[in-house]
């Protein structure tokens, strides 16, 4: 089972502020992807990493950025917060030759005032 | 493009009653298919998943799912429900050509006892 972790879980900030979002994964998974989950929704995919040095955008439409320095870190930034950013985050990854079986972390919950 | 359909906002069974949650996609190909738990501040934890052959695949905590290509569908079942299986249900497709997983809206099961 792969482990993959998510700091803070819970985090409420103001407007204006900048903002990282911790990953991390223990597996040695090339591909990482975010995720953002409002209530009721599904999830939709923000970014997406192949690898290092590897940042995609994915389907929704983000302000965040995302960087792939090492392979099993992924951080998130927001560089000025915003309460539209409201959501729950989550990280997950998946393995070179498995790519579709993905391990997600416990998520992040940002609440933006 | 690939969509998934779960029908079901909320479902409420009794415990040890039998479970069926529905999902239906649409993709022009043979899917991947996957179902995700999520419990309440937790992320996803993956249940099963149907790449090729036989049709009826079994996950852990008990679940099981048959793809039916003719239906476009992927449904869940637990033949008895237990407590600790309230949580919210995503079902998820993906596409052989793609790392990227498309997710449902989610069910969220309620179990009274």
């Amino acid at each position: 089972e792969a482990d993959i972790y998510q700091t803070p879980r819970y985090l409420v900030i103001g407007t204006g502020k900048k903002i990282t979002l911790e990953c991390s994964q223990t597996m040695g998974h090339d591909k990482m992807y975010w995720y953002q989950q409002d209530p009721g929704m599904e999830l939709h995919l923000i970014h997406y990493s192949y690898g290092v040095n590897s940042t995609e955008k994915g389907d929704l439409s983000s302000e965040s950025t995302v960087s792939r320095i090492r392979t099993e870190h992924f951080p998130l930034t927001l560089e000025s917060a915003r309460p539209s950013h409201t959501s729950q985050y989550l990280c997950a990854s998946s393995p070179r030759d498995f790519s579709y079986e993905q391990y997600f972390g416990p998520g992040t919950r940002l609440t933006v005032t | 493009a690939q969509s998934v359909t779960q029908p079901d906002i909320h479902i409420t069974v009794s415990e040890g009653a039998s479970l069926e949650l529905r999902c239906n996609y649409s993709y022009g190909a043979t899917p991947y298919l996957f179902w995700y738990v999520q419990s309440p501040g937790q992320g996803l934890q993956l249940l099963l998943k149907y790449f090729s052959g036989d049709t009826l695949v079994q996950g852990i905590k008990g679940f099981e799912a048959e793809f039916k290509r003719s239906q476009s569908s992927f449904n869940l079942r637990k033949p008895s429900v237990h407590w600790s299986d309230a949580a919210e249900y995503f079902c998820a497709v993906g596409a052989q050509s793609s790392v990227k997983l498309v997710f449902g809206a989610g069910t969220i099961l309620r179990v009274k006892s």
